[in-house]
């Protein structure tokens, strides 16, 4: 069966220092891969998705980037952290063509202070 | 995608089924409905889809009406694990055809009591 994986699952972090959050799947093969946001008590805000290794689309203007160095990995990272920056942010996958199921990770709650 | 109209809470008491409503009166022939639901402090999670028949699977129930302008999702023996916020969407199946974007309404707050 599949499984997602991230880490941390929590973090503070002060402002301007750098963020690395990593997330894996395991249990599937060319996964398409998602990185969304959710700022407290709002909606989910997709930021970065990929469908492919190196392929990297963001959906919205930021500090953060995204990068797929294998094909099951996928790393969400800031040179300098904003305040903005906090939330909970959640990594998913779906099979290629099927993006309307969706499985999530368990997330990363991030605190920037 | 088709907007979709479900109450913003619920209680159901522990071991009762949980009827959860949701009125999509503007969707399209080849929109499914999908439901997620979102544990507090965890990822959402995929529950159940359907297009026009009633479907059933280890978690839940989804009853669609005959004109698909609304459906419930039934959860049969509510527990207290259930407590969630619960999300219908419509979305197009087909490839390509909608956005990689899953949005989330407000949902339902469903409470089980014990």
């Amino acid at each position: 069966s599949q499984t997602i994986h991230q880490w941390p699952a929590t973090l503070v972090q002060p402002v301007g220092s750098p963020l690395s959050l990593e997330c894996t799947v395991e249990g599937t093969s060319n996964p398409n891969l998602y990185w969304y946001r959710q700022a407290a008590g709002r909606g989910l805000q997709l930021l970065f998705y990929s469908i492919g290794i190196g392929q990297i689309s963001s959906e919205v203007p930021q500090n953060l980037s995204a990068s797929r160095p294998q094909d099951r990995q996928f790393i969400l990272s800031s040179k300098k952290l904003l305040l903005s920056d906090s939330g909970f942010y959640l990594c998913a996958w779906s099979v290629p063509g099927r993006e309307e199921t969706q499985y999530f990770g368990p997330g990363t709650r991030l605190l920037v202070l | 995608d088709a907007k979709t109209t479900q109450p913003p809470s619920m209680d159901c008491a522990e071991g009762r089924a949980a009827n959860l409503p949701c009125n999509h009166s503007t969707i399209s022939g080849n929109e499914y409905v999908y439901w997620y639901r979102q544990i507090h402090s965890q990822g959402p999670q995929y529950i159940i889809h359907g297009l026009k028949n009633n479907e059933t699977n280890e978690m839940a129930s989804l009853i669609i009406t005959e004109d698909r302008k609304s459906s419930t999702l039934i959860l049969p023996h509510a527990t207290l694990r259930d407590t969630a916020v619960y999300y219908c969407i419509v979305r197009s199946y087909l490839s390509g055809a909608g956005s990689y974007q899953l949005t989330f309404g407000k949902g339902t707050k469903l409470s089980v009591i014990p």
